[in-house]
């Protein structure tokens, strides 16, 4: 069964700052990955879609990567924002056994001060 | 604008009042699917249809219907909500499953008092 973690659960960093959301997922088994963007009692924004295939994406200040053989995903966010404070979620999309949903991590939540 | 769209954003309601939250996509997406989402325990899928006409269950079914009458719509029924049903609840879509990411909705905050 598929298992996805974050780490940390919360971060706060000084605005400006770099910094790097973890996830974790058991199964390799999957056709990507997908980092989603929260603010609180809002909707789930898409920020990046990696394929299986695929090590790497950047969108502006974003880059994603992936590592499908360690069960491993990191966001980088370069030079943080009060305006990225939100929670940030990654999921993933199996096959095999376990298709047709994605499987989300807990999230982490970021507070970027001013 | 691409999107997914729901209605409505916010809703109370009392135990065993029927109600449907819609939901509508302007992608030609195949695929389309209901989570929820609670303090704790994330987000959890509630149930998906592949296209048209094919629907099934999700994780956590019990207590909603859906229905895919049109590729565009998939609205969530709850025939009689109880407390328990209190969530978030998200509409997503994806072109079809196999790698093409989803398109989440903003949401529909319900409270059942």
């Amino acid at each position: 069964k598929q298992e996805v973690t974050q780490i940390p659960a919360a971060l706060s960093v000084p605005e400006g700052e770099n910094l790097v959301l973890n996830c974790s997922f058991t199964d390799s088994a999957i056709y990507n990955l997908q980092w989603f963007r929260q603010d609180p009692g809002k909707g789930l924004t898409s920020l990046l879609l990696i394929q299986s295939s695929q090590r790497e994406q950047t969108s502006g200040r974003l880059n994603a990567s992936l590592d499908k053989s360690s069960g491993r995903s990191t966001l980088y966010i370069a030079a943080s924002q009060p305006g990225d404070s939100a929670t940030y979620l990654c999921a993933v999309e199996n096959y095999g056994g376990a298709t047709n949903k994605l499987i989300f991590g807990t999230g982490t939540l970021l507070a970027v001060q001013p | 604008e691409a999107q997914v769209t729901q209605n409505p954003r916010y809703l109370i309601t009392v135990t065993g009042k029927k109600l449907t939250v819609t939901c509508s996509q302007n992608m030609n997406h195949e695929y389309m699917s209901w989570y929820r989402q609670d303090p704790g325990l994330g987000l959890r899928q509630i149930y998906y249809s592949m296209n048209v006409e094919v629907t099934d269950k999700g994780d956590v079914p019990e207590g909603y219907k859906v229905s895919r009458k049109e590729k565009r719509n998939f609205p969530l029924i709850l025939e009689s909500p109880s407390p328990n049903q209190t969530s978030l609840y998200f509409c997503a879509s994806s072109l079809r499953t196999g790698g093409f990411g989803y398109t989440f909705g903003s949401g529909t905050r319900l409270t059942v008092v």
